[in-house]
C-alpha cells in the first residue's frame, strides 16, 4: 500500500534553514499538504497543494514536490517553529494519508 | 472564520459504538465545496484520516475502518457526526473534526483535499 515516510527528527539552529522531507511512491504526481502541530494543540496547515501558503502563514515556510519526495523548507527558522510537522497526500481518489511526523528541534 | 467543535463521550467500552458530533459555527455545512472530515490521532503518532462527507452528502471512508464507520450530516443543526462501532483499545485516540477543501483553480477533485480548520480535538479512551 502507499505510505508516506518522514524522518523522525530534524534539528536546526535559529536563523538557519530547516528541510523536512516526505517520501512516497510517485509522490510528485499527487498534491501534498503540510501541517504544524505544537504540543497540546491541533494541527495547522502551513502549506497546501505542494507550494501554496495559507494567509497568515509566514513567508519563511515553503514547499516543493517532485519525483518521490516532497519537501517543506523553513527559512530563517525561529524558536516558535519548533513543532511536529506532518505531510498529507491522497492515497487514492477517495482516501487520504498522513505521514508519521517529523519533530523539528530548534537548538 | 469557520470554527469546529467536537463533542461526545471521553470514555467508551470495548465492543460498543462511539458517537461524536462536530458543531460548525460561522459557516454552513451545506454551503460551498467542502468535505466535512473526521481525523484521529493516537498518542505519539501521526493523524489517521477516518472519513468525510461532502456538502451534498457523499461519503468516503478509510478502507481500514469502512466496515465500522458512518459519517452523517444534520444541516438543520449545522453539524456532522461520526459513528464508530465495535470499539477496541486500538481506537483510543484524539478525534478531530476538520473542514476539507478540494478545489484548485476552478477544478474540484478529492485528490486536491487539504484540511483547515481543525477542531480542538476530543480525547476518546476505549477501556472496560
Amino acid at each position: 500500500s502507499f505510505d508516506l515516510t518522514q524522518p523522525p527528527s530534524v534539528s536546526v539552529s535559529p536563523g538557519q534553514t530547516a528541510i523536512i522531507t516526505c517520501s512516497g511512491d510517485q509522490l510528485g504526481s499527487k498534491f501534498v499538504s503540510w501541517y504544524q502541530q505544537k504540543p497540546g494543540q491541533s494541527p495547522v496547515v502551513v502549506v497546501y497543494h505542494d507550494t501554496e501558503r495559507p494567509s497568515g502563514v509566514p513567508e519563511r515556510f515553503s514547499g516543493s514536490n517532485s519525483g518521490s519526495t516532497a519537501t517543506l523548507t523553513i527559512s530563517g527558522t525561529q524558536a516558535m517553529d519548533e513543532a511536529v510537522y506532518y505531510c498529507q497526500a491522497p492515497d487514492s481518489d477517495t482516501s487520504v494519508l498522513f505521514g508519521g511526523g517529523t519533530k523539528l528541534t530548534v537548538l | 472564520q469557520v470554527r469546529l467543535q467536537e463533542s461526545g463521550p471521553r470514555l467508551a467500552k470495548p465492543s460498543e459504538t462511539l458517537s461524536l458530533t462536530c458543531a460548525v459555527s460561522d459557516g454552513s455545512v451545506s454551503s460551498g465545496v467542502y468535505y466535512w472530515s473526521w481525523i484521529r490521532q493516537p498518542a505519539g503518532k501521526g493523524p489517521e484520516w477516518v472519513g468525510h462527507i461532502s456538502s451534498s452528502g457523499t461519503t468516503d471512508y478509510n478502507p481500514s475502518l469502512r466496515s465500522r464507520v458512518t459519517i452523517s450530516v444534520d444541516t438543520s443543526k449545522n453539524q456532522f457526526s461520526l459513528s464508530l462501532s465495535l470499539l477496541t483499545a486500538a481506537d483510543t485516540a484524539v478525534y478531530y473534526c476538520a473542514r476539507g477543501s478540494y478545489c484548485r483553480g476552478g477544478s474540484c477533485h478529492a485528490s486536491f483535499v487539504w484540511f483547515d480548520p481543525w477542531g480542538q480535538g476530543s480525547q476518546v479512551t476505549v477501556s472496560s
